[in-house]
């Protein structure tokens, strides 16, 4: 079955830090696609970055980076150098090859970056 | 412009009544989706859709039907609200093929009394 957990609900760092977020997920297909989203305040869900299952190298936008663990079902997100704009809720989620129409998501991690 | 379009933003309906929840998307895209988030829970998939005329059922569908009349168009109806079902909606959109990204609405914030 398809399940992913984020067990981190809250995380408070310093502005200018470095920030890794956790995610572990279940998949029984062997080709499959990672997403992290952003929630602001307002209430705007965007996307962020995306692993696919198949890429060994690990990967990078901006000032977000994954940390992708294959043998361990994880996909961490990074955010370094943070900024009081990134304070917002974060959605690992995942789509499996073989049921292209769904995508799960974690329940999400609350992080505060504080001044 | 924003890509993915809902209406209304905000409802408050009465526990039988029915209710109708737009989305519109400029993006072209095949598949749509109605998700429901409430705290604790993340975002829940309720119906979803890759094209005009399918609508599919995704993990919390009871209570909600689901019409897509168009590529552009899908909508989620509730025919007899009730109060366990006031929550904030969201829409998305994304393409079919490929490892696709979803592109969402701003949100309808429902209240049922």
């Amino acid at each position: 079955a398809q399940k992913v957990t984020q067990t981190q609900t809250s995380i408070s760092v310093m502005e200018k830090t470095t920030v890794t977020m956790d995610c572990v997920y279940e998949t029984q297909d062997s080709s499959y696609f990672l997403f992290w989203y952003k929630q602001t305040a307002s209430g705007e869900i965007v996307f962020l970055i995306r692993q696919d299952s198949y890429k060994k190298e690990n990967a990078t936008v901006g000032h977000y980076s994954l940390n992708f663990q294959k043998p361990k079902s994880s996909i961490g997100l990074i955010i370094t150098a943070t900024q009081i704009e990134d304070s917002a809720v974060y959605f690992c989620a995942m789509r499996e090859d073989t049921n292209a129409y769904k995508v799960i998501f974690g329940k999400g991690t609350h992080l505060h970056v504080l001044p | 412009e924003a890509a993915v379009t809902q209406s209304p933003r905000n409802k408050v309906a009465v526990t039988g009544g029915k209710v109708t929840l737009s989305c519109n998307q400029t993006n072209n895209h095949n598949n749509m989706y109605w998700y429901r988030q409430d705290t604790g829970h993340g975002l829940r998939l309720i119906h979803y859709s890759y094209g005009a005329g399918s609508t599919e059922k995704g993990d919390i569908p009871d209570g909600y039907k689901a019409s897509r009349p168009s590529q552009e168009n899908f909508s989620l109806i509730l025919e007899l609200a009730t109060p366990s079902q006031t929550s904030v909606y969201f829409c998305a959109s994304g393409d079919h093929w490929g490892a696709y990204e979803q592109y969402f609405g701003p949100g309808t914030r429902l209240t049922v009394l």
